[in-house]
């Protein structure tokens, strides 16, 4: 079956610290891809997706996410931390025609003062 | 505002006592989908409608029931609810097509005496 994995189901850094969450996915046709957050008490809201464009996809809040189709990957990143980005990210995959959308376990991102 | 809306937002029952949970979009999409999301195991898929009156299974739709009879609404109901139906539910909708964000209500957390 394929499958997201999250690597790093918390992730702490330090504010103005380069973040980078990971996400693979398991697949030998192209997937679309997206990175949700989650704040506190709140659903989820998109921050980039990849659609079979651009490999390097910018998106809200400073984010951005690089497709490498060789490694399977969809990391997200981000240059320096922000207090506000404290939340919970999630990777999501969808495969074709498919309208199911898989999510991973998630990741729990601290940022330190 | 383009939303979704869920209600109620926090609901506490008891085993057997059915209830319905409710969902709208006022965006006029055609794809609407229900998640329960548990610590560890990301979001995970209920039940999906494509259109009116067409609904489909997700990954885990066992005690759930969902109908779509109006574009806007897609209610997920539990018939007889257990403890382990205990979980944060989200409601989500978007434009057809694989490549589409889905959009997310604010969730319903439910807990089962």
């Amino acid at each position: 079956a394929q499958s997201v994995t999250q690597l790093g189901s918390h992730v702490s850094v330090s504010e103005g610290a380069l973040v980078l969450l990971r996400c693979n996915y398991s697949s030998s046709v192209p997937p679309y891809l997206f990175w949700y957050v989650q704040y506190p008490n709140q659903g989820l809201q998109l921050l980039l997706k990849y659609t079979s464009a651009a490999t390097l996809v910018k998106g809200i809040n400073g984010f951005e996410a690089e497709f490498k189709k060789s490694e399977t990957s969809f990391h997200l990143t981000k240059p320096s931390a922000h207090m506000s980005d404290a939340a919970e990210y999630f990777c999501a995959v969808v495969w074709g025609s498919a309208r199911q959308l898989t999510f991973g376990s998630g990741t729990q991102l601290t940022v330190l003062p | 505002e383009a939303q979704v809306t869920q209600n109620p937002r926090y609901l506490i029952t008891v085993t057997g006592k059915k209830l319905t949970v409710t969902c709208s979009q006022n965006m006029n999409h055609e794809y609407m989908s229900w998640y329960r999301q548990d610590p560890g195991l990301g979001l995970r898929q209920i039940y999906y409608s494509m259109n009116v009156e067409v609904t489909d299974k997700g990954d885990v739709p066992e005690g759930y029931k969902v109908s779509r009879k109006e574009k806007r609404n897609f209610p997920l109901i539990l018939e007889s609810p257990s403890p382990n139906q205990t979980s944060l539910y989200f409601c989500a909708s978007s434009l057809l097509g694989a490549q589409e964000t889905q959009y997310f209500g604010p969730g319903t957390r439910l807990l089962v005496l």
